[in-house]
């Protein structure tokens, strides 16, 4: 059952141009959202999060956007990069259920490709 | 800061044989460490969750006396491999956590390849 899902295998974008890496979610205990960085042979790298009591976090060119309702967030990416070309994975987390080890629960993450 | 160090980044084995992996937290204290599997094209996948100084929490359907996990230290966890098979060759990767974050932060992954 996977509970974290990118539907999208693979991206591509041209250079300055906006990346949209979209996650959705079935479990609603769900209540901390993160997205990792992955280049092949190498563990995954944070990049940003968002909790659920927020609809969008920003950090530079990385924004986050949630939508509780929908339970779907995406990751944008403004301008792209083509050092930007790496495997992008969501993760989630159930914080408020209990307990303090904060297991994440990995999508299957998306190849994104930022051409020049 | 937090920087997770995972130790070897490849190891080829013999069938039989077993395999350590180290995990390090080197600038904070790691109270929960966990270990991955990647699998080609997969996403990553949980095996167990460790607390320094209890002993690990295994998911559903991974050996514990296969995968030996000891989280002895604050800084440092260990995954063992025990009579490894060619099936068990994969990605492995560890992750760390500190006690006030959610975020985990991870090693580099270590390439097992038994022959």
């Amino acid at each position: 059952d996977q509970q974290v899902k990118q539907n999208s295998p693979s991206l591509s974008v041209q250079e300055g141009r906006i990346s949209i890496l979209n996650c959705d979610y079935t479990n609603s205990m769900f209540d901390y959202f993160l997205w990792y960085k992955k280049y092949p042979a190498e563990g995954p790298t944070f990049l940003i999060s968002i909790s659920s009591i927020k609809d969008k976090n920003e950090d530079g060119r990385f924004t986050v956007f949630l939508n509780k309702s929908a339970k779907h967030l995406s990751l944008h990416i403004v301008p792209s990069q083509p050092g930007d070309s790496a495997v992008y994975f969501c993760a989630a987390s159930a914080r408020g259920s209990g307990g303090s080890n904060y297991k994440l629960t990995f999508g299957k993450g998306t190849l994104l490709t930022v051409n020049p | 800061g937090a920087v997770v160090s995972q130790h070897p980044s490849w190891v080829i084995c013999k069938s039989g044989t077993s395999v350590k992996i180290e995990c390090r937290s080197l600038d904070f204290q790691a109270t929960t460490m966990f270990w991955y599997r990647q699998f080609p094209k997969q996403s990553l996948m949980l095996m167990a969750t460790s607390n320094e100084g209890s002993k690990a929490t295994y998911e559903q359907g991974v050996e514990k006396d296969k995968f030996l996990i000891n989280h002895a230290s604050l800084t440092l966890s260990t995954l063992t491999v025990t009579s490894a098979h060619p099936e068990d060759s994969s990605f492995y990767i560890c992750s760390a956590r500190e006690d006030w974050r959610t975020e985990a932060f991870f090693g580099q992954g270590t390439r097992l390849t038994v022959v």
